[in-house]
């Protein structure tokens, strides 16, 4: 079946520091979709991206889906305690499998 | 709408017991789907469903595990009978077509 994987599967930074995880499809997809997950919670849905090369920016956070629609990026800058959590990539489909993700820690 | 909603929020029972977990997903939408979240494996696909038909179980772990949608408002997933290897976080998630994916607050069972 479809595998959306992510790397790295953990981060730590220093606060202010930027942050940067990557998905990549075994398969095209059709879109792209990211959620983050804060320690305890559920996924909770960030963003879809569906064009080839499509970037979009939300505050301090800028999505990336790639020319070949196989892979995308979520790029924070200057990272604040409130990004801890894990971020997921989600390839909207038949099955809606989500990525491995990336656990990220952000250090006062 | 109150978003999707899943019962209980915690579950504890021993092992060779029969689990049944409950989602209630946001009206209007028409897909669902059950993952297991743990440590080791991440968010794992268990079962989709489509206008309440099961499209795609491959990610159901074992004979033991068996999930419902009578209805467009409920599905449950049943775990009979129950493994300490069963403990996880399940999630249950309802979309529209193939946008956002809605999340329930989850289920943490705990199978001792």
């Amino acid at each position: 079946g479809q595998q959306v994987m992510q790397i790295p599967q953990y981060q730590h930074v220093q606060e202010g520091e930027d942050f940067t995880t990557y998905c990549n499809s075994s398969t095209t997809l059709s879109n792209i979709q990211w959620y983050k997950q804060r320690p305890g919670g559920h996924p909770v849905f960030l963003i879809q991206l569906v064009k080839s090369g499509e970037v979009k920016k939300q505050k301090r956070l800028t999505f990336q889906f790639g020319e070949a629609k196989k892979n995308s990026s979520l790029h924070i800058t200057a990272t604040q305690t409130t990004d801890v959590g894990t971020y997921f990539c989600a390839g909207p489909g038949n099955q809606f499998y989500f990525g491995t993700g990336t656990s990220l820690t952000v250090i006062p | 709408d109150a978003g999707v909603i899943q019962s209980p929020r915690h579950e504890v029972t021993e092992m060779g017991q029969e689990v049944t977990l409950r989602c209630k997903p946001i009206s209007g939408h028409n897909s669902l789907f059950w993952y297991r979240q743990t440590m080791m494996r991440g968010l794992e696909l268990l079962i989709y469903f489509n206008n309440n038909v099961p499209i795609d179980d491959s990610g159901m772990p074992e004979d033991r595990f068996s999930a419902k949608m009578p209805n467009a408002s409920f599905s449950t997933l049943k775990i009979q009978p129950s493994e300490p290897r069963d403990s996880a976080v399940y999630f249950c998630a309802s979309t529209l077509g193939y946008t956002e994916a809605f999340f329930g607050q989850g289920t943490r069972l705990t199978v001792v």
